[in-house]
């Protein structure tokens, strides 16, 4: 069945440092992906999506192309921020209504 | 915008007993999402209604879970007898429709359940 797998935390960078969260996925068709991230205490939140092979979605700084090759779509931040500490979580949405998580990965960003 | 709106936003109880969870969605959404989110897993969806009607529930316990989404507005989920294991956060989302994907799916804050 459809599947994401994403990398475990948690991942602790220091500010300003470059980010990279890999996102992997099996799907039948043409899924959409999506980054969400939950910030402490909150709902989860849609940060990024992409519909399509090569897609590139971007937000608030991160970016996370569609890539139907090598299946993947990895999250992306050139300088992180201490208010980007939160946990990402990776997603699919292939034929049908549902949507298919990632374990998700906790992001921690020191001063 | 109000947002998707939640209660309670934590319960304890002992294994056995019974829960109810409450949503009430973002006015206007047809689409209603209840998900378990154990501790260190991502979200799994339990069941999905559209408008009232159930689309998706093939993930539902339905020996012990039981869902509604009466007028398709507000839902109610209810666990009848609790187990240990069903110790999780539950999530409601609503979306304006469910079939397509670029219909982003909005999330309230959860109910934290803990079951003794």
């Amino acid at each position: 069945g459809d599947s994401v797998t994403q990398m475990e935390g948690p991942v602790t960078l220091s500010e300003e440092a470059f980010l990279t969260i890999n996102c992997t996925y099996t799907a039948t068709g043409y899924p959409s992906l999506f980054w969400y991230v939950q910030y402490p205490g909150e709902g989860l939140q849609l940060l990024l999506k992409a519909t399509k092979a090569d897609d590139k979605g971007s937000n608030k700084g991160f970016e996370a192309t569609y890539r139907k090759e090598t299946t993947s779509f990895h999250l992306e931040k050139g300088s992180v921020q201490v208010s980007d500490s939160a946990v990402y979580f990776c997603a699919l949405k292939a034929g049908g209504f549902k949507t298919i998580f990632g374990a998700g990965t906790r992001l921690f960003v020191k001063a | 915008e109000a947002g998707v709106a939640q209660s309670p936003r934590y319960k304890i109880i002992e294994k056995r007993q019974s829960v109810a969870f409450w949503c009430n969605p973002i006015s206007g959404h047809a689409t209603l999402y209840w998900y378990q989110q154990i501790l260190g897993q991502g979200p799994k969806l339990l069941i999905q209604f559209q408008n009232n009607g159930v689309v998706d529930d093939s993930q539902l316990p339905k020996d012990r879970f039981s869902a509604e989404r009466l007028k398709g507005v507000d839902s109610t989920l209810k666990i009848q007898p609790a187990k240990l294991e069903d110790s999780a956060v539950y999530l409601c989302a609503s979306s304006l429709k469910g079939t397509e994907s670029f219909y982003e799916q909005y999330f309230g804050p959860g109910t934290r359940l803990t079951v003794t």
